[in-house]
């Protein structure tokens, strides 16, 4: 049972452009949203997140969008470099679960120069 | 300033051998998780310790396998009678002190071990 979704199992975009990143939920006990980036043979590196009580969070290039209602968020990468090219994936949580991390099958991006 | 280190990087073993994968968190990090990826997957949760207790082992299958976080040294995912189905790789995350009703503290991962079983 997938309870994090990831649709999209790749994504290609020019370089300078933005990435758009889509992630859907099922559970709507998930109050806390994370996206990780991921380069072959390493493992997962934090990248942002964002709480329920938001519904944006922005650290430089990079932007978490939360549509609560929708189930559904969204990571923007603009604007996007080649050193952006990975496998991205999207996690949840339920705070008042055991804080376990619920993942997408995450969305590879590749960046044309 | 070290991440969380997981050893080996890659593991080779043959079916009905024992796997031993060890993780050591992040410097003040006692929260520890383990995680399984198969091959064109995201990961999936196994575990989650604290130093000598484990606290969620909902996504552990019920035979071959167990973990433990030692008041000592690090955590170990122990694998016992491995088969080729266990062929993935092993990722281990570390967070600090969790703090009752706070939002979940974020997870560090390490780089993980490749299990191949033969």
């Amino acid at each position: 049972d997938q309870q994090v979704k990831q649709n999209s199992p790749s994504l290609s975009v020019q370089e300078g452009r933005i990435s758009i990143l889509n992630c859907d939920y099922t559970n709507s006990m998930f109050d806390y949203f994370l996206w990780y980036k991921k380069y072959p043979a390493e493992g997962p590196t934090f990248l942002i997140s964002i709480s329920s009580i938001k519904d944006k969070n922005e650290d430089g290039r990079f932007t978490v969008f939360l549509n609560k209602s929708a189930k559904h968020l969204s990571l923007h990468i603009v604007p996007s470099q080649p050193g952006d090219s990975a496998v991205y994936f999207c996690a949840a949580s339920a705070e008042t679960g055991a804080n376990n991390l619920f993942f997408g099958t995450g969305t590879r991006l590749t960046v044309i120069p | 300033n070290a991440g969380v280190m997981q050893n080996p990087r890659h593991l080779v073993r043959r079916r009905g051998q024992e796997a031993r994968l060890r993780c050591s968190p992040m410097k003040g990090h006692s929260h520890v998780y383990w995680y399984r990826q198969l091959p064109e997957e995201g990961l999936k949760f196994m575990v989650y310790l604290q130093k000598e207790n484990i606290i969620d082992e909902s996504g552990m299958p019920k035979e071959r396998f167990s973990a433990e976080f030692p008041k000592e040294g690090p955590s170990i995912l122990r694998i016992q009678q491995v088969v080729r189905g266990d062929s993935a790789a092993y990722f281990c995350a570390s967070s600090p002190r969790i703090v009752a009703g706070a939002s979940t503290d974020t997870q560090y991962f390490g780089p993980g071990t490749r299990l191949t079983v033969l």
